[in-house]
């Protein structure tokens, strides 16, 4: 059963540490989303890639997020210097582009920030 | 830009009564309509689909269809069960891409 992975699945860290999250997306799917979760703002899409590529960033504060693609079984997301208002569950997603695009969630990574 | 409209919750209902969660959309085209799901601790499901107006999704007893004359795909569930507890995203693709637009969610509880 083909399954995202996320890691770590907690983090409690303080103010301005360097904060990395980890994603495998299921092997074979080319496009992964980076999503983060929160009661006040819903469901927000921070960025997405394509065969490793960044299609879209424009969802995240751009100053301290940053998003990449080492290889094609790992997407990382990091905050640096990590902030309270960062606090929140962050998913990670992958698919195949097509004209169905059904996206397959990861179990998230929730994150505070004191 | 596109944008995705649910009822807002909580929902809270008595086991086998029937749910039906609102939601309709914006969009330019013929997007395709999703209806995930969140249970607690756990990232989103998908539950079901539709790509093309009338499309009828279902899934577990779910059902919503995609009706492009008043823009909606509304949630149904005959009889619901006390592990249909969850929160339920409505979301669309537009025509091109894959970049998916959420609803802001409905939590839904159902109690014995």
């Amino acid at each position: 059963d083909a399954r995202v992975t996320q890691t770590p699945r907690h983090k409690v860290t303080e103010m301005g540490q360097e904060v990395t999250m980890r994603c495998q997306p299921i092997l074979g799917h080319n496009t992964v989303f980076w999503y983060r979760q929160t009661m006040m703002q819903g469901l927000e899409l921070l960025a997405y890639f394509r065969n490793r590529a960044p299609l879209d960033d424009s969802g995240m504060p751009k100053d301290r997020f940053s998003a990449e693609m080492p290889d094609a079984t790992l997407a990382t997301l990091k905050i640096q210097p990590s902030e309270p208002r960062d606090s929140a569950v962050y998913f990670c997603a992958s698919g195949l582009p097509g004209p169905i695009d059904t996206q397959y969630f990861g179990p998230g990574t929730r994150l505070t920030v004191l | 830009g596109d944008s995705v409209t649910q009822m807002e919750g909580p929902v809270t209902l008595s086991e086998e009564a029937f749910l039906t969660i609102n939601c309709t959309y914006t969009a330019t085209g013929y997007p395709s309509l999703f209806w995930y799901v969140q249970y607690p601790g756990e990232g989103l499901q998908l539950l079901l689909k539709a790509t093309k107006a009338d499309d009828k999704g279902s899934n577990k007893g779910f059902e919503a269809t995609y009706r492009k004359e008043t823009t909606s795909f509304h949630l149904e569930k005959g009889s619901v069960q006390v592990s249909d507890s969850a929160v339920y995203f409505c979301a669309l693709s537009p025509a091109a891409g894959n970049k998916l637009t959420f609803g802001g969610g409905t939590r839904v509880l159902v109690k014995p």
